[in-house]
C-alpha cells in the first residue's frame, strides 16, 4: 500500500506570494491532518479535514487555509507569505476521526523556504 | 491533553537496549500514551501506544507504571538507524490533533 504522499517536496517562494501543497493520503484513509515543523516551534498542528469538512483547526492566522476533495486528497494553501512561514510541511492521514484508536501516518513533508 | 515530560537527549551504544522515559503525571484515565519518532528531515513514525498495559509490537515495547504517571519506551536493540527524536504524547484515543512537545534526541553510537 503506498503512503503518504506530498508535492511538492521542495519550493522557494518570495514574501508575498502564495503557495498550494498537495496531500494524497493513504488509500482508505479519509482523514488528513496538516502540521508546520520549525526549528524554534517544533511541530505544530494546523488543521484536520474528513469527508471534505475541516474538524479541527489549530492557532494560525488566516492566511493559512486548506480544503478537501472527495477523494480525500488535500491541498492548503498559505496566502502573503512570510519569511517565517518557511518551515517542513507535514501532511497526515489516519483511516477515520477521533473515537476510536488511530495511528497517524506522516508523509516526508514539503518544505518552503520564503525569501 | 496531560503534559509530558522528556530528556532532551540520550546515547546509547549499538545493540544495547535504549530506554526513553517519559513523565505524564497530570494524564487522566482515557488518554493513551503514544510514541512517535521522526528521523531527521522525515515525517514522524508511529512506534505504540498503550493505556494501562505493557505493550510490545516489533518495533518497541512499552512499559507504563502502575500509577500511569510516566512510562518508558524500550528498543530492545538499537541500531544506527534508530537514532532519531522520541515524541512521547498523551492524548485521547484516535484525537486530534497530536501535540508534539521537544521529544528526547537519541543518538546511537557504534
Amino acid at each position: 500500500k503506498a503512503g503518504v504522499t506530498q508535492t511538492p517536496r521542495y519550493l522557494i517562494k518570495t514574501r508575498g506570494q502564495q503557495v498550494t501543497l498537495s496531500c494524497s493520503p493513504i488509500s482508505g484513509h479519509r482523514s488528513v491532518s496538516w502540521y508546520q515543523q520549525t526549528p524554534g516551534q517544533g511541530l505544530q498542528f494546523l488543521f484536520e479535514y474528513f469527508s471534505e469538512t475541516q474538524r479541527n483547526k489549530g492557532n494560525f492566522p488566516g492566511r493559512f487555509s486548506g480544503r478537501q476533495f472527495s477523494n480525500s486528497r488535500s491541498e492548503m494553501n498559505v496566502s502573503t507569505l512570510e519569511l517565517g512561514d518557511s518551515a517542513l510541511y507535514l501532511c497526515a492521514s489516519k483511516p477515520g476521526l477521533a473515537g476510536a484508536h488511530y495511528e497517524q501516518y506522516f508523509g516526508p513533508g514539503t518544505r518552503l523556504t520564503v525569501t | 491533553d496531560a503534559k509530558t515530560t522528556q530528556p532532551t537527549s540520550m546515547d546509547c551504544a549499538e545493540g544495547r537496549a535504549a530506554n526513553l522515559p517519559c513523565n505524564h503525571s497530570t494524564i487522566s484515565g482515557n488518554e493513551y500514551v503514544y510514541w512517535y519518532r521522526q528521523i531527521h528531515s522525515q515525517g514522524p513514525q508511529y512506534i505504540i501506544h498503550g493505556l494501562k498495559n505493557n505493550e510490545t509490537n516489533e518495533m518497541a515495547s512499552l512499559i507504563i507504571t502502575e500509577d500511569r504517571k510516566s512510562s518508558t519506551l524500550i528498543l530492545p536493540h538499537a541500531t544506527l538507524r534508530d537514532t532519531a527524536v522520541y515524541y512521547c504524547i498523551a492524548t485521547r484515543s484516535g484525537n486530534t490533533p497530536l501535540v508534539f512537545g521537544k521529544g528526547t534526541r537519541l543518538s546511537v553510537i557504534a
